[in-house]
Order: structure tokens, then sequence, then C-alpha cells
């Protein structure tokens, strides 16, 4: 399959608990990236991790990388009702700067 | 930032007619730009590599001749999806590799197909 996995496939959380992603691929990579899509909407560049890089900050995301177990995980600290999106991993495994989409993750944050 | 336009945002036709998508670079030139494509609630799918002034290339299971890819210019991309039919409704999404090796992509906002 062309795409690398990600679970929980859908997550349901109340406003102000942490959210928490896991994404596994398959091949080596150069670095990781995650987005967030808004139902039917475009996507939005979140947080790119670098190979040589283990863990990534940017407001209440929190994104590690573990490149002996090919994984990666996005934590939400203090969701919020506006948090309520798919969030997708991606590689450039496919090489030649082609992204790699992992299955995506529903997040639903209830107020 | 880097942008990249679609056109149209959605479009509707009937099964059997073609439809074209346009991904334009607004503010840098692309000579190569990728299409994915959507399913609903399912992940991008890459279905190929645009390629100014040569063939696009294509992925494993995607039909050449029923996607044809134009890159005319090194702002503009088109995708057609000829013959369509309701199975090809989907979300289109084109994007276009970063100045730099290693950034992110710039992501066009997509474009919904329905089929009748």
């Amino acid at each position: 399959s062309q795409q690398g996995e990600e679970d929980p496939q859908a997550l349901s959380i109340q406003e102000g608990e942490n959210a928490t992603m896991n994404c596994s691929y398959k091949t080596s990579i150069n670095n990781l990236q995650w987005y967030r899509q808004n139902s039917g909407r475009g996507l939005v560049h979140l947080i790119l991790i670098r190979s040589n890089e283990r863990e990534k900050h940017s407001g209440r995301l929190r994104v590690t990388l573990d490149t002996s177990k090919k994984s990666s995980s996005l934590l939400i600290t203090a969701s919020r009702a506006a948090d309520t999106a798919s969030y997708f991993c991606a590689t450039d495994a496919g090489g030649y700067n082609k992204l790699i989409f992992g299955a995506g993750t529903r997040l639903a944050v209830h107020p | 930032g880097a942008v990249v336009s679609q056109h149209p945002s959605w479009v509707i036709c009937k099964s059997g007619t073609s439809v074209k998508i346009e991904c334009r670079s607004l503010d840098f030139q692309a000579t190569t730009m990728f299409w994915y494509r959507q399913f609903p609630k399912q992940s991008l799918m890459l279905m190929a590599t645009s390629n100014e002034g040569s063939k696009a290339t294509y992925e494993q299971g995607v039909e050449k001749d029923k996607f044809l890819i134009n890159h005319a210019s090194l702002t503009l991309s088109t995708l057609t999806v000829t013959s369509a039919h309701p199975e090809d409704s989907s979300f289109y999404i084109c994007s276009a590799p970063p100045a730099r090796a290693g950034d992110t992509q710039y992501f066009g906002p997509g474009t919904r197909l329905t089929v009748l």
C-alpha cells in the first residue's frame, strides 16, 4: 500500500483533554509532516520534523519522531472544539518530493 | 509565502463528460506539480507528477488515458478527467514542491468533483 498507517482512525474527546495521534511508515525518510484538514477543505500544514530531530513543538502541538521504530506522534494539548478535523501524517518516502500520506485520524472535540 | 490556486473549487458534471481542473502557482515557477485524489473519508493518494515540458508520470493503477495531465507553462498544470463517471467523484488536490529540498510543499485548496 502506498499509505502509511495512523491510529486511531477516529478519536472523540472533550474540550480541554489532550489528543494523541500516531503514525507509522514503511521506508526511510528525510522528513515527516503533519497536516490538518477540516471537512471538505484543503490541507493546512502543521509541523515538519526532519529525520535528525526527535521532537518539535508549535504552540499546543508536539510532534515526536522515532526513526528506529519508523513512527511519529502528534499531541494536541488542551484541545478545543475548533481542533475538530482530520489529521494526516505525510512522509517524503515517495522520493523526488512526492509525499506519501497516512490514512489519517478523524478527531472530534466536544464542547 | 508561495501560493497555489485551483480552479474551479467545485464542479458538477454529467456522466460521460470531461472536466478540466487547473492548478496555478501564483508567485513562483513550478517545473513540477503533483496531483492527489481524495475519496470521502479517506486519505490523499498521489495520482501523478506533472512535468513542465515533458510527459507526466503516473502512479501505479492510475489510468493515464483517463486522467490527462498537461503542464502547459511554468505556472500552470491541468488535470482533465475524461469521460467522467460517478466513481470519479472525488476531491482533487494539486501541490508544488518546495523551493528548498526538505521544506513543506505548497498545496492548492482542492477541487470537489461530483459526477452525476
